[in-house]
């Protein structure tokens, strides 16, 4: 079965860091391109950016509200994927969700149960 | 970027009504349009990738459609689990983008 579990939300200054992290289980995760996408409080769901896999070079694609300031990256060998955010601001408050696309050897859009992080002087 | 402007915002339906919920992407998308569907506090779900191809365990009554850039997800007959939030998403070209959501209430 897929899990994706979040951690690293929490409480965080304007123009701080924080370093969000998703675990998988139940698929060959290094095959799969994951996705970052947030949801503000009250608001539907805005995607910030994925990592595709081993096979396409883990290259990077990012929205333009998180480019400069969001790093996605993935280690293969701990079936983990994270998205480092710097320079923090009032509108990056949401629940952040990993999703998985479906890949050759295992259909299917999957989505953890999000994190949230919250910018707060 | 391309939007998807999803309608309408809300609506009211009772159990085994027929609902309709539309996006209309702002340039062609080929088939690449998936819906999701997402109950309060919790994380979405995925219903449909490719227009019209149900994810794996995705009840029957719901569906999928396209005519030109206007994509069309379908329930048959609403059921209580099915009050919840619906987005369309495309993944024709990057940035993916989301529809706004539909919110299906109780009548």
């Amino acid at each position: 079965e897929v899990h994706l579990v979040e951690s690293g939300g929490g409480l965080v200054q304007p123009g701080g860091s924080l370093r969000l992290s998703c675990v998988a289980s139940g698929f060959i995760f290094s095959d799969h391109y994951m996705d970052w996408v947030r949801q503000a409080p009250g608001k539907g769901l805005e995607w910030v950016g994925r990592i595709r896999n081993k096979a396409n070079s883990h290259t990077l694609e990012y929205a333009a509200s998180v480019k400069g300031r969001f790093t996605i990256s993935r280690d293969d060998s701990k079936n983990s994927l994270y998205l480092q955010m710097n320079n923090l601001r009032f509108d990056d408050t949401a629940v952040y969700y990993c999703s998985r696309r479906p890949a050759a050897s295992s259909a299917g859009v999957y989505w953890g149960r999000g994190t949230l992080v919250t910018v707060s002087s | 970027d391309i939007q998807m402007t999803q309608s309408p915002a809300s609506l009211s339906a009772s159990v085994g009504d027929r609902v309709t919920i539309t996006c209309r992407a702002s340039q062609g998308i080929s088939d690449e349009l998936a819906w999701f569907q997402q109950n309060p506090g919790q994380a979405p779900k995925s219903l449909i990738y490719a227009v019209s191809n149900l994810e794996s365990g995705v009840p029957s009554r719901f569906s999928g459609s396209a005519s030109g850039t206007d994509f069309t997800l379908t329930i048959s007959s609403l059921q209580p689990e099915d009050f919840a939030t619906y987005y369309c998403q495309q993944y024709h070209s990057y940035p993916l983008t989301f529809g706004g959501g539909t919110k299906v209430e109780l009548k």
